[in-house]
């Protein structure tokens, strides 16, 4: 069935470090994708989202560029800064099941100063 | 902005007796909403689909008679985890679809005691 896989964390970065979270799918068709964020407390926010291959999804800084050779979705931040602490998740869309999403495992980032 | 409520924010029962979540989009009409539900340190498992007017769908493996679903308006649908046992402690959270794009309720904190 399909699937998503990203990089366990915890991930602990210094303030103005790159930041790259890998993410990779496997699926039948061609699913949306997207990368969620979840800061502590608070429920799931859309960070970013890429509908179709080659399609660049940004948001705030963040990246993730839509590669069907690879089935990737990897995001990418230049400079992280301490906010942007949280735990991040990438999911697919089933189109299938009414656009179900599909998560990862969710990948903790601590930035620290 | 899509804005999903979840009510109550965190609850604490006994084992065998009934808890209902209620999740609502205040702005928005849903004819899809989803359940799903979270452990510690783990990703978002998809319980179930809930299309207003008709019978949830229902992940493999989810009990149906035990997560009772209720889509009874565009705008609420109710999980009812009907008697309640330890192993059903868990945070759960609902999603409304809008436009094939999903917006997330802060979550319920179930606890049994």
């Amino acid at each position: 069935g399909d699937s998503v896989t990203q990089m366990e964390g915890p991930v602990t970065l210094s303030e103005e470090a790159f930041l790259t979270i890998n993410c990779t799918y496997t699926a039948t068709g061609y699913p949306s994708l997207f990368w969620y964020v979840q800061y502590p407390g608070e429920g799931l926010q859309l960070l970013l989202k890429a509908t179709k291959a080659d399609d660049k999804g940004s948001n705030k800084g963040f990246e993730a560029t839509y590669r069907k050779e690879t089935t990737s979705f990897h995001l990418e931040k230049g400079s992280v800064q301490v906010s942007d602490s949280a735990v991040y998740f990438c999911a697919l869309a089933r189109p299938n099941s009414g656009y179900a999403l599909n998560f990862g495992k969710g990948t903790s980032l601590l930035v620290t100063p | 902005g899509a804005v999903v409520s979840q009510h109550p924010s965190r609850v604490i029962c006994k084992s065998g007796t009934s808890v209902k979540i209620e999740c609502r989009s205040l702005d928005f009409q849903a004819t899809t909403m989803f359940w799903y539900r979270q452990f510690p340190k783990q990703s978002l498992m998809l319980m179930a689909t809930s299309n207003e007017g008709s019978k949830a769908t229902y992940e493999q493996g989810v009990e149906k008679d035990k997560f009772l679903i209720n889509h009874a308006s565009l705008t609420l649908s109710t999980l009812t985890v009907t008697s309640a046992h330890p192993e059903d402690s868990s945070f759960y959270i609902c999603s409304a679809k809008s436009y094939n794009e999903q917006f997330f309720g802060p979550g319920t904190r179930l606890t049994v005691l």
